[in-house]
């Protein structure tokens, strides 16, 4: 079974501060595609980065990085120094050929509030 | 073009009325998905369509029928829904296969007095 699992629903800090979005994944296929996307009040969802199941190399953009750990199948977003505009709901997803033909499965997002 | 376009952006519908929601993407992707998103809460897969052709039904009720006329476009007829129907319903379109890259509409918010 598919299943995108991420614990916190609610994070709320104040502006400057790290925060680190967690995500844990369980899926029995070796190929797969894990996702983060922004969610702001506006209802549009943002695309922020997308990695394959065979490339565990961090990433950093910018403000965020990313974590990936097959070991422990996580997949974790942190945003440096955050932001008012970073204020929004944040999925992580999960895309695999036994999930529905790879149509993305989504966690049920972390809402983040960045306050001044 | 990059971008995905769903129209219209707001519908408010009584029980016994039909409308339709569209969506439109020249990126030449060949999947395209619906999505319905409650409030705070994730997207929700409902339909898969693959070169044309639907090849997932997330047990959907029938009072919502999608339809692809043509690669470019995706169509969700909507009849006879009810209040808990009301929601963000999102488009995405993807290259079939290999988790692509995924673009979404902006989606429609579907009110159903």
């Amino acid at each position: 079974a598919q299943k995108v699992t991420q614990a916190q629903t609610e994070i709320s800090v104040v502006e400057k501060e790290d925060v680190t979005l967690d995500c844990v994944y369980e899926t029995r296929d070796t190929t797969y595609y894990l996702f983060w996307y922004k969610q702001p009040p506006s209802g549009e969802l943002v695309f922020l980065i997308r990695r394959n199941s065979f490339d565990e190399q961090n990433e950093i953009s910018g403000r965020y990085s990313w974590n990936f750990q097959k070991s422990t199948s996580s997949f974790n977003f942190t945003i440096t120094a955050s932001q008012v505009v970073d204020s929004a709901v944040y999925f992580c997803a999960l895309s695999a050929l036994s999930n529905s033909g790879y149509a993305l499965n989504f966690g049920k997002g972390t809402s983040l509030l960045v306050t001044p | 073009d990059t971008e995905v376009t769903q129209t219209p952006k707001h519908l408010v519908m009584g029980m016994t009325n039909k409308k339709s929601l569209k969506c439109e993407q020249h990126m030449g992707h060949r999947a395209m998905y619906w999505y319905k998103q409650k409030a705070k809460k994730p997207p929700e897969l409902m339909f898969v369509y693959s070169y044309e052709k639907l090849s997932i039904n997330e047990s959907v009720p029938s009072r919502f029928s999608p339809e692809c006329p043509n690669s470019s476009l995706l169509n969700l007829h909507l009849h006879a829904l009810q209040p808990e129907d009301s929601a963000l319903y999102l488009c995405a379109s993807s290259s079939p296969g290999r988790g692509g890259g995924y673009t979404f509409g902006s989606g429609t918010r579907l009110t159903v007095v």
